[in-house]
């Protein structure tokens, strides 16, 4: 069945990076889209971007363009986020998450079980 | 860019109907997708391209789309629907994916 697991919780200092990886199994890695969303406490679900693991393409909302980085590993059928310039307001539950259908690169069929990232001095 | 509205919160009695409202100017023209989120889980899609169901989702989970409004419907509430509900399309003119706010279901 298809899996997705996320790597595990981490606290980070302002002005710092973080990189949280996504493993998959269960399919054909390169065939479907990647999308990583956030949540921040007690908040709703704002989504960052998209990375097509066939071609390394790569998609991000506005307000990430600049902090943002997804990338992916074939080999291990792995994918990551990175985002540097961490504040406080990066604290979040981070979700890497797969589409449902080959054909569509929208809509989020399998999530991984997220990943808390905590922003402190 | 595209915004989603969706109201706070719904109650509804164990077996009533509970309908989810999703509100977008001219949401009609875009696919609405729906998830269904509990506490300290990551979110579960219930319905994609407005009123489909992927697999494993009940018969009681159904959608549709008019206007400037989607809704999320769910007949005969279970105490296991008690959730946050989150509506969900792609804005093809920003080209972003976008969420609303998200609406909690209260199974009284």
């Amino acid at each position: 069945q298809v899996q997705l697991v996320q790597s595990g919780a981490e606290v980070k200092k302002p002005g710092a990076s973080v990189k949280v990886s996504c493993k998959t199994s269960g399919y054909s890695f390169p065939d479907y889209y990647l999308h990583w969303v956030r949540q921040a406490p007690g908040q709703g679900l704002e989504w960052m971007g998209w990375i097509n693991p066939n071609t390394r393409v790569t998609h991000f909302a506005q307000k990430f363009q600049n902090r943002v980085t997804l990338t992916r590993d074939t080999s291990i059928d792995t994918a990551y986020l990175e985002v540097s310039r961490l504040t406080s307001d990066d604290t979040a539950v981070y979700y890497c998450a797969r589409v449902y259908n080959y054909d569509s690169a929208t809509y989020l069929g399998y999530w991984g079980q997220g990943t808390l990232v905590t922003v402190s001095s | 860019s595209y915004v989603l509205t969706q109201a706070p919160a719904v109650s509804v009695a164990p077996g009533q109907t509970a309908r989810i409202s999703c509100g977008g100017d001219d949401i009609a023209t875009k696919n609405v997708h729906w998830y269904q989120q509990k506490p300290g889980q990551a979110p579960v899609l219930v319905v994609y391209d407005d009123r489909a169901r992927p697999s494993g989702i009940p018969e009681r989970f159904s959608g549709s789309n008019s206007g400037n409004t989607a809704t999320l419907t769910i007949t005969r509430v279970e105490a296991g629907d008690e959730a946050d509900y989150f509506c969900q399309v792609w804005d093809t003119p920003s080209d972003q994916s976008v969420f609303g706010p998200g609406t909690t279901v209260n199974v009284l």
